[in-house]
C-alpha cells in the first residue's frame, strides 16, 4: 500500500523567503512521485513531478524538489517566495503504471508582504 | 492547450436525491478518474476507469456510487441517494497512457452541496 505525509498543513513565509514544504512518503514499489498545486476555486495542475534518473526535478514557478529514496522524502522548495505562490500544496504518489494516485493532505501556503 | 471540463460547476440538491457529475476528458486519454474533496480536508481517490470498466476503487466508493462512459466523450459519476456527507468538491482527472509517468490532468472540479 501507498500512502503519503505531509508535515505542515500551513506554512507561512514571507516574500522573497526560502519555501520548503515536506513530504514523506510509503511505498513498496518504487515510486513516481508528485506535487500538484491547487490555488482558491480551481482543479489541481501538476507543478513537477519524480519518475527515474535525475533525483532533483525542476517544475513551473521556479519550485524543485529532490527525491531521497533513503529518507522516503520529497521535499519541495523555492528559494525566493513570491505573493503568487500563496496556494494549497499536495504531494502524491503512484506505483509505476498505477491506477491510483494517492495524494497527502496538503498543505497551504500564506506568503507575508 | 487541451483540459478537462466539468459539469456543473454547482450542484445543490436534497438528501435522498440522485446526482449526475460529468466530465469530458482531454480526447486521447485513456485512464479516467473520480476524487473527492470534503472542504478543507485531503483530496480523496474514489475510483480509476480504464477500457471501459473500472481498475480501482476505494472504500469510500460503495454501491451509492457508479461510473460511466457511455460514449466516446463524457465520463460520468452518479450518485444514488445523496447524503449529507456526501458535500464535497468532486475532480475528474485524466491521464495519457501506460506509457506516460503517470500526471493526472484535472478538471475545475463539480461543487456538491446537499441540504
Amino acid at each position: 500500500a501507498q500512502s503519503v505525509t505531509q508535515l505542515g498543513s500551513h506554512v507561512s513565509v514571507s516574500e522573497g523567503a526560502l519555501v520548503l514544504l515536506r513530504c514523506n512518503y510509503s511505498s513498496s514499489v518504487p515510486p513516481y512521485l508528485f506535487w500538484y498545486v491547487q490555488y482558491p476555486n480551481q482543479g489541481l495542475q501538476l507543478l513537477l513531478k519524480y519518475t527515474t534518473g535525475a533525483t532533483l526535478v525542476k517544475g513551473i514557478n521556479g519550485f524543485e524538489a529532490e527525491f531521497k529514496k533513503s529518507e522516503t522524502s520529497f521535499h519541495l522548495t523555492k528559494p525566493s517566495a513570491h505573493m503568487s505562490d500563496a496556494a494549497e500544496y499536495f504531494c502524491a504518489v503512484s506505483n509505476t503504471g498505477g491506477f491510483k494516485t494517492i495524494f497527502g493532505a496538503g498543505t497551504r501556503l500564506f506568503v507575508k508582504a | 492547450e487541451p483540459e478537462v471540463t466539468q459539469t456543473p460547476s454547482h450542484q445543490v440538491t436534497q438528501m435522498g436525491q440522485e446526482v449526475i457529475l460529468r466530465c469530458v476528458p482531454i480526447s486521447n486519454h485513456l485512464y479516467f478518474y473520480w476524487y473527492r474533496q470534503i472542504l478543507g480536508q485531503k483530496v480523496e481517490f474514489l475510483v480509476s476507469f480504464y477500457n471501459n470498466e473500472i481498475s480501482e476503487k476505494s472504500e469510500i466508493f460503495d454501491d451509492q456510487f457508479s461510473v460511466e462512459r457511455p460514449d466516446g466523450s463524457n465520463f460520468t459519476l452518479k450518485i444514488r441517494s445523496t447524503k449529507l456527507e456526501d458535500s464535497a468538491m468532486y475532480f475528474c482527472a485524466s491521464r495519457g497512457t501506460s506509457l506516460d509517468t503517470g500526471e493526472l490532468f484535472f478538471g475545475e472540479g463539480s461543487r456538491l452541496t446537499v441540504l
